[in-house]
């Protein structure tokens, strides 16, 4: 199957600073990426779509100034928390939508902790 | 609002038994995912339907899609501790947008 990467795999930070995390398709190319975040013992809540080239669509509740998406390649496409705080402590999972089929292929996920 | 409702929340059996998870909505899917995923790790995509009626096998997991398109259920035989998971289906409804039902954990016990 087609294979998604996720960087960092975990990543603890200050309350007030900025993390980036890196979603990567490794063996196909990928108009359209998804970031979703997901709370223990819950199922994936989606954030955002990612397009490439032009700019994401957030769901509502979903707050584009603080989550910055950027998808300037087809393989490539990054989530920025600003100024994060300890509510945004998650598991954040991207994945990468093959276009002739619309099936979405999941990244490992990145367990962000805010201290 | 989750479009898609799984059935049961939780499941907790002893290997060996047998055990299905149902996934129903009232709009129709041009098609339907199953995937497992394992406690810090992404889901992994076990199968994809999308013609009424399918019935998909993949070793002891048995995936049907209902001939209207609006629900699914995943049966797993004879069942093992490695199949011990949070499983969910996902789907695109017919406006293209896509999303995950809520989940069933299982967990399959020695």
């Amino acid at each position: 199957g087609a294979v998604v990467s996720q960087h960092p795999s975990w990543v603890i930070c200050k309350s007030g600073t900025s993390v980036k995390i890196e979603c990567r398709s490794l063996d196909f190319q990928a108009t359209t990426m998804f970031w979703y975040r997901q709370f223990p013992k819950q199922s994936l809540m989606l954030m955002a779509t990612s397009n490439e080239g032009s700019k994401a669509t957030y769901e509502q509740g979903v707050e584009k100034d603080k989550f910055l998406i950027n998808h300037a390649s087809l393989t490539l496409s990054t989530l920025t928390v600003t100024s994060a705080h300890p509510e945004d402590s998650s598991f954040y999972i991207c994945s990468a939508r093959l276009d002739f089929n619309n099936e979405q292929f999941f990244g490992p996920g990145t367990r962000l902790t805010v201290l | 609002t989750q479009l898609l409702e799984q059935s049961p929340q939780f499941l907790s059996i002893q290997e060996g038994e047998n055990l299905t998870v149902y996934c129903n909505s009232s709009s129709v899917f041009s098609s339907l995912q199953w995937y497992r995923q394992e406690p810090g790790e992404g889901p992994v995509l076990l199968v994809t339907v999308v013609t009424g009626g399918e019935v998909k096998k993949l070793k002891r997991l048995t995936f049907q899609f209902g001939d209207a398109r609006k629900d699914s259920s995943l049966h797993i035989t004879a069942a093992q501790p490695g199949d011990t998971g949070l499983y969910l289906c996902a789907g695109t409804d017919s406006w293209g947008k896509f999303q995950f039902g809520a989940g069933t954990q299982v967990v399959v016990t020695p």
